[in-house]
């Protein structure tokens, strides 16, 4: 079975462009949560999604959203892109919502220039 | 103060060596418990699930301190293949979102 897949693995964006980073989560899977991981710092959170709804949202700004599909997978948009949003940007998959973990895609290496 | 903190380390051992982390959080209301691995440039790997009573899967043994707000990760008989970031990860009741420590990392030194 395939797990969790990430595409693209990584990019390279120039300040103020837009960036679409996409996620499939493991087979019977229905919740996505997306995290961004800065180098030397763990992960944080940005989004859940379950059943195609927004479960939650961590502390950060509206130019970050997403949204999740019939077919469960998701897809990460940020818009005018700032250098520090270099980073990580992982994607978790969980059969309801995480309470007995996560299993992680290998993330999308985003470098803002 | 942060929601989750660990010693960034690095902790360097030697193969064989015994070795603990701690974790402390500050949300009382914490309900999920989970210690995950991080290769350098790889995703977090779920390492295990830390459970009231303390669980245990080989080497590795983790215990919750509901009193005192901290979990800890022991490895016994380290492996060269240990070496690896450590994330502490809290979740809150009625939330869904993970809380990641900075994660602590950990050198086997052969």
């Amino acid at each position: 079975d395939a797990g969790v897949t990430q595409s693209p693995t990584h990019l390279i964006k120039t300040r103020g462009q837009h960036v679409t980073l996409r996620c499939s989560p493991i087979s019977g899977h229905k919740s996505v949560s997306w995290y961004q991981q800065v180098l030397g710092q763990g992960p944080q959170f940005i989004f859940q999604y379950y059943e195609k709804e927004e479960r939650g949202r961590g502390n950060f700004p509206d130019r970050f959203s997403a949204r999740q599909f019939p077919n469960y997978s998701s897809e990460l948009n940020v818009n005018a892109l700032l250098l520090g949003d270099s980073a990580l940007y992982l994607c978790a998959s969980s059969l309801f919502g995480g309470g007995d973990g996560y299993t992680f895609g290998s993330g999308t290496r985003l470098t803002v220039v | 103060r942060k929601e989750v903190e660990q010693d960034p380390g690095p902790f360097n051992v030697p193969e064989g060596a015994t070795v603990a982390f701690n974790c402390t959080y500050s949300n009382s209301a914490s309900q999920s418990f989970f210690w995950y691995r991080q290769d350098c440039r790889k995703e977090p790997k779920l390492l295990m699930s830390v459970y009231s009573s303390g669980n245990e899967d080989g080497r590795f043994t983790a215990q919750l301190n509901r009193a005192s707000q901290y979990i800890s990760l022991l490895i016994r008989d380290s492996k060269l293949s240990d070496s690896a970031t450590y994330l502490c990860v809290v979740k809150a009741s009625g939330t869904y979102k993970y809380i990641f420590g900075t994660g602590t990392r950990l050198k086997v030194l052969a």
